[in-house]
């Protein structure tokens, strides 16, 4: 099963707002990923963190890698429409031949 | 476009009927993975190829099988399906293993199976 707490569930915003979500974890990760996606769509991957502590911006959206390597936050600024969907955080321990764990998921709508 | 094809799109069959869903990664890319998302469960890792052998094993039921041909495409059979296998059924490829390197997963669009 998932081990991964994923906050909030839900949000609704206004446009132009900024958003923040975290990950957290009872587990250790090496990498933190966090995707976007889309109804009927794959994840679309957003951002990579690969350290503890690393601060990484992709446009809009920041994340962080927590520095316990336990948790992670991803924050977008100034949103706007096409931001709806849903935002999954991923984590990959060591020696875990690549299958990510994934968070349960926070569905984002953006109020015009 | 994350360069991951997944066929077919959508696929509606009776219980105990058998499916294949077909996946091709990205070019280079060596793993392929399969990860189930249903309403209630999320995203669930199934199982792991790597240059056509198996390499790891998530929540994947015995009726369940995957395969890596030697073009690297892969196939995740599903057979005496029951209403609950129900979901979307994802393909994700990266170009390693976990032996140090750091690299992303990158998934298919998916194919949604519905067991009626």
């Amino acid at each position: 099963g998932q081990q991964l707490n994923q906050s909030p569930q839900s949000m609704f915003i206004q446009e132009g707002e900024d958003v923040s979500m975290n990950c957290t974890s009872s587990s250790i990760f090496n990498t933190w990923l966090w995707y976007k996606q889309d109804p009927g769509e794959g994840p679309v991957l957003l951002i990579a963190l690969y350290k503890a502590g690393e601060l990484t911006s992709n446009g809009r959206l920041t994340a962080q890698f927590g520095i316990t390597r336990k948790d992670s936050f991803l924050n977008i600024s100034a949103s706007i429409p096409s931001d709806v969907g849903i935002y999954f955080c991923a984590g990959l321990k060591a020696g875990s031949a690549r299958q990510l764990t994934f968070g349960s998921g926070t569905q984002l709508t953006v109020l015009p | 476009d994350s360069g991951v094809t997944q066929t077919p799109k959508h696929l509606i069959t009776a219980t105990g009927q058998r499916v294949t869903l077909r996946c091709s990664p990205r070019s280079g890319d060596l793993s392929v993975y399969w990860y189930q998302q249903s309403l209630d469960q999320g995203l669930q890792f199934l199982i792991q190829y790597y240059n056509g052998e198996e390499r790891a094993k998530g929540n994947i039921l015995e009726r369940f099988s995957a395969q890596q041909f030697p073009d690297l495409h892969s196939e995740l059979n599903l057979s005496s399906l029951e209403l609950g296998d129900s979901a979307l059924y994802f393909c994700a490829s990266s170009d390693s293993t976990d032996r140090g390197v750091n690299t992303e997963a990158f998934f298919g669009q998916g194919t949604r199976l519905t067991v009626v």
